[in-house]
């Protein structure tokens, strides 16, 4: 089993839509979940942290987090052309000196 | 800000040269990694390290080695580059720890022949 599993993809997604990505992950001493936008041809960039279970919100963006199911979640509402991109879940633990991510989830926004 | 940098935006190297990869960044972080990335596989760790002088094996480590002789600076090598080391390299460094966010390079797109 992968440490960290997002769907698949490609997720298209007309623009003004919400897009949905999931990840799930298999370390239950994941304390921080981390959210990363990676632009094609440029570097993730963190766009979301979340710590604690329940929803937090920046902007359109929503994350999600369920420690007991091990689930983490980002929404985007009002998607925009500029949010296709591809977006990595990296869960982290308090000990961790490892940081892995999962393969992505490609979204692309339909003007 | 923090600032990660990465010797070389392009590379190409032929089969069999020992090839340096240098990144540099300018936070004091702890942790420093390495990640090759290729089409439909996502971000791969090859190695990391979370001390000077200290390494551990990622996910992907074999063909690779790496030094950390200064904090600030992590060098990936290949001993012997391949054509199947041909890929975009990402060095990243954080924080140690949960709230340890990862600061990327700009990454190095490798091509052997």
């Amino acid at each position: 089993q992968k440490e960290v599993e997002q769907n698949s993809g490609p997720l298209s997604v007309p623009e003004g839509a919400i897009a949905s990505l999931n990840c799930t992950y298999s370390d239950r001493g994941s304390q921080s979940f981390f959210w990363y936008r990676q632009y094609s041809g440029k570097s993730p960039e963190l766009i979301m942290s979340i710590y604690s279970n329940g929803d937090k919100e920046d902007g359109r963006f929503t994350a999600q987090l369920n420690k007991a199911s091990q689930y983490v979640s980002l929404l985007i509402r009002d998607s925009q052309p500029s949010d296709s991109a591809t977006y990595l879940c990296a869960p982290r633990g308090a000990n961790d000196y490892k940081l892995s991510f999962g393969a992505g989830t490609t979204v692309t926004v339909r003007a | 800000d923090v600032k990660v940098t990465q010797s070389s935006r392009y590379l190409v190297k032929r089969t069999g040269e020992k090839v340096f990869l240098e990144c540099v960044q300018d936070m004091d972080h702890e942790n420093m990694f390495w990640y090759r990335q290729d089409p439909g596989l996502g971000l791969r760790l090859i190695y990391f390290s979370y001390d000077v002088k200290m390494k551990e094996k990622g996910d992907i480590p074999e063909g690779y080695s790496v030094s950390r002789e200064k904090k600030e600076r992590f060098s990936l090598i290949l001993e012997s580059a391949s054509t199947n080391q041909t890929s975009m390299y990402l060095c990243a460094s954080s924080l140690y720890g949960a709230r340890g966010q990862a600061f990327f390079g700009q990454g190095t797109r490798l091509t052997v022949v």
